[in-house]
């Protein structure tokens, strides 16, 4: 089945830096990809949509210059969480829309610190 | 807008017993609807989707359009069942997920 391939599982930043995190669909083409953030113990937020070739899309709320997605192939999509603080700290999640459904990544448990 | 909602934040039942997580949906067309299902330490997988009408591990969910319903059963539940369980809506073509909250399945011994 389709396989989405999200890296690093885990990074520790400091206040201030960036971060970046690769979303990448193993075996399909991605056109559209998802971002979410999951709070402990919550439900999956989606922070944007993210289109091959063309800007995302986010959500009300989400800012925009903070949360930097490209997505420059049908096979990768990069969130990059610029000037991190501690209240960033989250789990990322990544998905593409696939045949069957939509296929998530591992995830990535960011923490500024 | 659309909207999912998971009234159980936690479900707990005996082995062997029946389960249903339930689930209701507001969307003005026609939804596709999933469930997803997160076990301890591992990534969200697809359980189930509305228009395959499958069987998966024993799970079965029936749309019901007329009450906006979409609950998630089992006959007898499995202590491997024990899992957190979302249920989520597309408005077709690959468009984005809207997740309900989440159902946090406990299977007692």
């Amino acid at each position: 089945g389709a396989v989405v391939s999200q890296h690093p599982s885990r990074v520790i930043c400091k206040s201030g830096t960036s971060v970046k995190i690769e979303c990448r669909s193993l075996d399909f083409q991605a056109t559209t990809m998802f971002w979410y953030r999951q709070f402990p113990k919550k439900s999956l937020m989606l922070m944007a949509t993210s289109n091959e070739g063309s800007k995302a899309t986010y959500e009300q709320g989400v800012e925009k210059d903070k949360f930097l997605i490209n997505h420059a192939s049908l096979t990768l999509s990069t969130l990059t969480v610029t000037s991190a603080h501690p209240e960033d700290s989250s789990f990322y999640i990544c998905s593409a829309a696939d045949n069957y459904g939509y296929t998530f990544g591992s995830g990535t448990r960011l923490t500024v610190v | 807008a659309q909207r999912v909602t998971q009234p159980e934040k936690l479900l707990s039942v005996f082995k062997g017993a029946p389960v249903e997580l339930k689930c209701n949906y507001s969307y003005s067309g026609s939804p596709e609807l999933f469930w997803y299902v997160q076990y301890s330490r591992q990534r969200l997988q697809l359980l189930l989707r509305h228009i395959s009408r499958e069987s998966i591990k024993g799970f079965t969910a029936d749309l019901n359009k007329g009450e906006t319903s979409f609950h998630l059963k089992k006959p007898f539940a499995q202590e491997e069942d024990s899992a957190m369980y979302y249920c989520a809506l597309s408005t077709g073509g690959g468009n984005k997920l809207t997740f309900g909250t989440g159902t946090q399945l406990k299977v007692e011994l």
